[in-house]
């Protein structure tokens, strides 16, 4: 079975601070995708990675950053975080079509 | 206009019955169209894909692809309570193979 795991389930952060949110598959997949999804909007990429050191900008990349190290983990950054930031992130890995998901991690920031 | 465009629900459906869930997209040259299934708390699973005009079948489910009318739809037959989730649809954009996803649409299975 394909396991795709991220750092928390919860998390709250103030205003500001530096955020973390870590991805890490084992199916060997080349992609991997870090998604926002929030009522009424669906899920909305914000960036994927086709490779090691590889990125590409989603469609809502302002204020994240993202860091492919290594070929199974995937971090999301961000740099100071904002209350509009406040979502359920997901990560996911596998092709363009056929998408493995986390858990998630429902983020809030006060 | 959004690209992808799903009746939010909640639709609710007798145990038993047929569901029929629709999805309308924007860009005229996709190709490739899935519908995932999230249950509440949950990630989303990927449970059919369609590429074709017409019918796709597989167990209970058919996706229905219509790419003149730019319509998709995912026919649940013999509905179960364990149906009972959102179904988003997603749409492959053709510029640069990325998932474009419909907000989703909410099904109750009553029993």
């Amino acid at each position: 079975d394909v396991k795709v795991t991220q750092s928390s389930r919860y998390l709250v952060k103030r205003t500001g601070e530096k955020v973390f949110l870590e991805c890490v598959q084992d199916m060997d997949h080349e992609n991997m995708f870090w998604y926002r999804q929030d009522p009424g909007l669906g899920l909305r990429l914000i960036y994927f990675s086709y490779d090691v050191k590889m990125k590409e900008k989603g469609d809502i990349p302002e204020g994240y950053s993202v860091s492919r190290e290594k070929k199974e983990r995937f971090s999301l950054i961000l740099e100071s975080a904002s209350t509009n930031q406040t979502s359920m992130y997901l990560c996911a890995s596998g092709t363009h079509y056929e998408q493995y998901f986390g858990p998630g991690t429902r983020l809030t920031v006060t | 206009q959004k690209e992808v465009e799903q009746n939010s629900g909640p639709l609710s459906v007798p145990e038993g019955a047929i569901a029929s869930l629709n999805c309308t997209y924007s860009d005229r040259v996709s190709q490739s169209f899935f519908w995932y299934r999230q249950y509440s708390g949950k990630s989303p699973e990927l449970i059919m894909s369609i590429y074709s005009n017409g019918d796709k079948e597989d167990g209970r489910f058919t996706a229905q692809l219509n790419k003149a009318s730019q319509y998709v739809s995912l026919l649940i037959r013999d509905s179960q309570p364990s149906d009972s989730a959102t179904y988003l649809c997603a749409v492959q954009r053709e510029s640069n193979y990325q998932l474009i996803w419909g907000a989703g649409t909410k099904l109750i299975i009553k029993p």
